[in-house]
């Protein structure tokens, strides 16, 4: 079955810095989605991105599917943006509507 | 975006007890999904459904059943619940066209 693969698990950051979250799969997959969660529990989407770049304020999406992999680059990190990003990976050979998760990163972002 | 909505927030059962929990969905999505989340773990399927009157199994669905009664509604049914299913529990809803899945504020359950 799908494999996926984030990377790092965990992350602190400087207030301002930059970060590059990494998700690679190992089956032929259709489309990616990349979620918040909050540290209350909800999870939010961020990105429905199949393939290419999408932009939404300083987050970034790239989606490379022939590749495998995709990341999610965040600019100017906020104390605001700590909390865990999950990518979800469907399409394929996987049923449809299935998405297979990654563990996760754990992000902090300190001021 | 979508409004899916989760009841009980909050459960305490105990062992062998059944336990229900629901979810609805506002956006007349065809698609709705059951999963648990437990450290270590990320999100992991346990049942989903196309539409009213079906039910699929997802990856880890001994334990569990799933009922959709209507287009709305999704319910996880556990009829002997374990301590081992202690677990946080998401409902999401899919559209057919993307796919693209937008998820419940989550159900907290221990079995004691």
């Amino acid at each position: 079955g799908q494999q996926v693969q984030q990377s790092p698990a965990s992350l602190v950051l400087q207030e301002g810095e930059n970060a590059e979250l990494q998700c690679n799969f190992s089956s032929t997959a259709t489309r990616l989605q990349w979620f918040y969660q909050h540290p209350g529990g909800r999870l939010v989407s961020l990105f429905y991105n199949p393939s290419g770049t999408k932009h939404t304020g300083r987050l970034t999406s790239t989606t490379v599917t022939n590749e495998r992999r995709g990341s999610l680059h965040i600019s100017s990190s906020q104390t605001t943006d700590s909390g865990t990003y999950f990518c979800a990976i469907g399409g394929g050979g996987s049923a449809l509507g299935r998405l297979h998760f990654g563990a996760g990163t754990q992000l902090i972002v300190i001021p | 975006e979508a409004a899916v909505t989760q009841s009980p927030r909050n459960k305490v059962a105990v062992t062998g007890g059944k336990v229900t929990l629901s979810c609805n969905q506002t956006n007349n999505h065809n698609n709705m999904y059951w999963y648990r989340q437990d450290t270590g773990h990320g999100l992991r399927l346990i049942h989903y459904s196309y539409g009213a009157g079906s039910t699929e199994k997802g990856d880890i669905p001994d334990g569990y059943k799933a009922s959709r009664p209507s287009q709305e509604n999704f319910s996880l049914i556990l009829e002997l619940a374990t301590p081992s299913q202690t677990s946080v529990y998401f409902c999401a809803s899919g559209d057919v066209s993307s796919y693209e899945q937008y998820f419940g504020p989550g159900t907290r359950l221990t079995v004691l």
